[in-house]
């Protein structure tokens, strides 16, 4: 079956250090991986997109890597501050579909 | 910055009841869709919505649920019979090329309690 799965529902960083999010995901063949942002009680925001022929992906303090072979996707937010903490979903379709599926989520909080 | 939005965005309503949620998807947008999420759990697909009609759906959205573009800027989700199991947040989304290769934009969502 297909599965998105992101590697811990809870993560805690102090504040300036990078925080490391992991995304897998099986039986999918995307084309395109995404990554959002969601605070408590709103929509998920977009973040940044990446292409399967793309390895990495970057905006300003966020970086994103995408490894087709690995099945992987990691998440990266350099110099860490608490208004960084959320949770972050990735997200991904497969190859000429449009429904787009959400990954369960880690919530991250940077502590001062 | 233009913005999904969403009405209302809370709704209480007793079992067996019929509820319509509300959204105004950005304007040059021509993709359109409605993601549930249930407390504490993740973003759900239901539904998928170009060129007036659904193109994609999840096997949550059974006969009781429907989805209408009445005009040119509105979109609305229907719940013909709602149930305990229907409560949730409801989220509506739009993009301009297709959410497969373009960002999703989301509204903030419709909170709905079924009792």
């Amino acid at each position: 079956s297909q599965k998105i799965e992101q590697n811990s529902e809870a993560l805690n960083i102090q504040e300036g250090k990078t925080a490391t999010l992991t995304c897998n995901y099986t039986n999918y063949s995307p084309a395109y991986l995404q990554w959002y942002r969601q605070d408590p009680g709103r929509g998920p925001v977009f973040l940044l997109l990446i292409r399967e022929n793309e390895k990495e992906k970057r905006k300003e303090r966020l970086k994103v890597t995408f490894d087709t072979t690995l099945k992987q996707s990691l998440f990266h937010i350099t110099a860490s501050q608490p208004a960084d903490s959320a949770t972050y979903l990735c997200a991904l379709s497969n190859f000429g579909n449009e429904k787009l599926t959400f990954g369960t989520g880690t919530r991250l909080t940077i502590i001062p | 910055e233009p913005e999904v939005t969403q009405t209302p965005s809370h709704q209480v309503t007793q079992m067996g009841q019929e509820v319509i949620l509300r959204c105004v998807p950005i304007s040059n947008h021509l993709y359109f869709y409605w993601y549930r999420q249930i407390l504490g759990q993740k973003v759900e697909f239901l539904v998928s919505f170009y060129n007036n009609e659904i193109s994609e759906k999840s096997e949550i959205f059974d006969d009781q649920f429907s989805v209408e573009r009445p005009d040119g800027s509105n979109f609305t989700l229907k719940i013909r019979s709602t149930k305990l199991e229907d409560s949730a947040m409801y989220f509506c989304a739009s993009s301009d090329t297709g959410g497969k290769n373009s960002p999703l934009h989301f509204g903030n969502g419709t909170r709905l309690t079924v009792t």
